[in-house]
């Protein structure tokens, strides 16, 4: 089945604590993005990648970072966690890098940070 | 930059109600525009796009938009709503030939249907 998985699903963890998130997609999908959700802000896009080892900044980058070592995985990484970054996290993956090109989500990270 | 706009913050509407979630964007180049949907506890889902040609798209669950360059808008409706309606749904603008493929999403609106 064509889809891009999330890890963990819900995560509960103190300030500073450093934590990844994983991403994977099985499309072949050229594209991968990060965004964060919050209530009455819809999605806000953190960072994205056209292809393996290019990752560019999007709206929200601050306190975050991701690598793209591999086509099929975009983890994203918080080195020192803070409670502004409590959110619902998720990855997406497109085929092409034009914005013509849908979206496919995954089913989201709730992060909690204490 | 662009940015989108989605007056509605809740809906709610009985079933069998007709629908209409208003959108603008703001952007002075082509566009696409996107609707998506979230239904409680899960992860978005394309409900239709617009890229060029007829501005009135229809997508799934018999959902349609209609896209006014004229207003910059991009509205979503639904002549008849169920309960399995109820969800957040997401307008999404992305400035053509955008090589970083930048979704802008609007705030969303929480659609309720009651029984």
């Amino acid at each position: 089945e064509a889809q891009v998985t999330q890890n963990p699903r819900y995560l509960i963890t103190v300030t500073g604590k450093k934590l990844t998130v994983t991403c994977s997609q099985n499309m072949n999908h050229e594209y991968m993005s990060w965004y964060r959700q919050d209530p009455g802000l819809g999605l806000r896009q953190i960072y994205y990648s056209m292809n393996v080892e290019v990752t560019d900044k999007g709206d929200v980058p601050e306190g975050y970072k991701v690598s793209r070592k591999e086509k099929r995985n975009f983890p994203l990484i918080l080195e020192s966690p803070s409670p502004n970054q409590t959110s619902l996290y998720f990855c997406a993956s497109s085929p092409g890098t034009g914005g013509g090109y849908e979206q496919y989500f995954g089913p989201g990270t709730r992060l909690t940070v204490t | 930059a662009q940015s989108v706009s989605q007056h509605n913050h809740h809906v709610i509407l009985s079933e069998a109600a007709s629908l209409e979630l208003g959108c603008n964007y703001s952007y002075g180049g082509t566009v696409n525009l996107f609707w998506y949907v979230q239904y409680p506890g899960q992860h978005l889902q394309l409900l239709l796009k617009y890229f060029s040609g007829d501005p009135l798209v229809k997508g799934i669950k018999g959902f349609e938009a209609e896209f006014i360059k004229s207003k910059f808008s991009f509205n979503l409706r639904k002549p008849s709503v169920q309960w399995s309606d109820t969800a957040e749904y997401f307008c999404a603008v992305s400035p053509n030939n955008n090589a970083g493929n930048m979704l802008t999403f609007g705030g969303g609106t929480r659609l309720m249907v009651k029984p």
